[in-house]
């Protein structure tokens, strides 16, 4: 397995939608987990961070699995300006490693 | 709002040059990290410091790497004989603690090696 997996998507979705987006880490140890969102060809941004069972934040909840070792990012109401991809964050090794899944690219269209 | 700079925004080298990428960590954080992002490909972690030490590196930050911290502000980032493969997008981080704490990513300086 590797480390971080996402769905690397597409996911087109209407403005309004409720969309969720999946992560499963391989890391049993981790901890703490993040989401953070990148928009093109900018550097990522702390989203949520991820530290019980989940967190929730405006239109953003995540949640943690720790025994089936999966976390989830769930967006309601989605704007336009929501579209960007969405990294799924793992600390390993010593936990100053940031460990990245590849992300998951979301499109709001009109 | 305190945030991480980095210079220059892009910088465009001949293979075989050295190179220095310099950032400057939020003021009070104690740990800096240097990140890379190959064009369409995950981020990839290349090297933590702490203290004025190395803490922790990946398989990518081999001898033609170097980090220091000249000063008290500023953390560069050194490859001494840049490869074509060096091409990316790396990004500098800064966090008050480790473990649960959030780290901070500057803007990035976009490296492109012909």
């Amino acid at each position: 397995r590797k480390e971080v997996e996402q769905d690397p998507g597409p996911f087109n979705v209407p403005e309004g939608a409720t969309v969720a987006f999946n992560c499963t880490y391989s890391n049993s140890a981790s901890q703490s987990f993040f989401w953070y969102r990148q928009d093109c060809r900018k550097e990522p941004k702390l989203l949520m961070s991820v530290y019980s069972s989940g967190n929730e934040d405006g239109r953003f909840t995540a949640q943690l699995n720790r025994a089936s070792q999966y976390i989830s990012l769930l967006i309601r109401d989605s704007k336009l300006s929501d579209s960007a991809t969405y990294l799924c964050v793992c600390p390993t090794g010593g936990g100053n490693k940031l460990t990245f899944g590849t992300g998951t690219q979301l499109k709001v269209e009109l | 709002e305190p945030e991480v700079t980095q210079t220059p925004s892009h910088q465009v080298t001949q293979m075989g040059q050295e190179v220095i990428l310099r950032c400057v960590p939020i003021s009070n954080h104690l740990y800096f990290y240097w990140y890379r992002q190959i064009l369409g490909q995950k981020v990839e972690f290349l090297v933590s410091f702490y203290n004025n030490e190395i803490s922790e590196k990946s398989e990518i930050f081999d001898d033609q790497f170097s980090v220091e911290r000249p000063d008290g502000s500023n953390f560069t980032l050194k490859i001494r004989s840049t490869k074509l493969e060096d091409s990316a997008m790396y990004f500098c981080a800064s966090s008050a603690g480790h473990l649960r704490e959030t780290q901070y990513f500057g803007p990035g300086t976009r490296l492109l090696v012909l």
